[in-house]
């Protein structure tokens, strides 16, 4: 049974970039959440998709954005990048109905510079 | 608003018991859960509370209380691998959507 995959795993960019993360779900799950978390921080809540639309949304801005394919894995894009952006962007998958059971992958470390 | 609470570090011994709350203040308090994040890793699952009372799985328990906005995770028989960061997040069901506010998660040093 796969787990939450994402990639890629580091991530180097300059400031004013963009860049694309992605993530698989786990097996049967159809929903996903995008957090990002910042060193010694919790993970602050991006933005969530279900039925590859945009359900929720944290306080991030426009330059955050995302997208859901039919079989349901997500991409995080995110634009002119800010020093700030540097964190490590987890995505978590869940079912839908069954929100509790929300399975984190490993993350992609960003590095902005 | 919504806000969660909760120590930024504490320290224990091997053997011992540890306890680390949480406060929260939310709108929409839909369950409670509680995270164990190694460093460098992933948030893993520990505990799940949406009813007021005490939730036992092995060496750890949760406890809630909704009307107080409190919860504690209970860590018992501390091993060196438990320390680690544990990060407690409130569910939030707004607009039939969930949504997870997490804490800044507390650091735990297990001490041998």
């Amino acid at each position: 049974d796969a787990g939450v995959t994402q990639s890629p795993t580091h991530l180097i960019k300059t400031r004013g970039q963009q860049v694309t993360l992605r993530c698989s779900p786990k097996s049967g799950h159809d929903t996903v959440s995008w957090y990002q978390q910042a060193l010694g921080q919790g993970p602050q809540f991006i933005f969530q998709y279900y039925e590859e639309e945009e359900r929720q949304r944290g306080n991030f801005p426009d330059r955050f954005s995302g997208h859901q394919f039919p079989n349901y894995s997500s991409e995080l894009n995110v634009n002119a990048l800010l020093l700030g952006d540097s964190a490590l962007y987890l995505c978590a998958s869940s079912l839908r109905g069954r929100g509790y059971e929300q399975y984190f992958g490993p993350g992609t470390r960003l590095t902005v510079t | 608003g919504q806000n969660i609470d909760q120590p930024t570090e504490m320290t224990a011994t091997e053997g011992a018991i540890v306890q680390i709350n949480c406060t929260y203040q939310t709108s929409g308090f839909n369950g409670l859960f509680w995270y164990q994040q190694h460093a460098g890793e992933a948030p893993t699952f520990l505990s799940y509370n949406v009813l007021d009372g005490l939730e036992e799985k092995g060496r750890f328990s949760s406890f809630l209380s909704r009307s107080k906005g409190y919860s504690y995770l209970l860590l018992k028989e501390l091993q060196m691998k438990d320390s680690a960061s544990y990060l407690c997040a409130v569910r939030d069901l707004t607009s039939g959507t969930y949504k997870y506010i997490f804490g800044t998660g507390t650091r735990l040093k297990v001490l041998a």
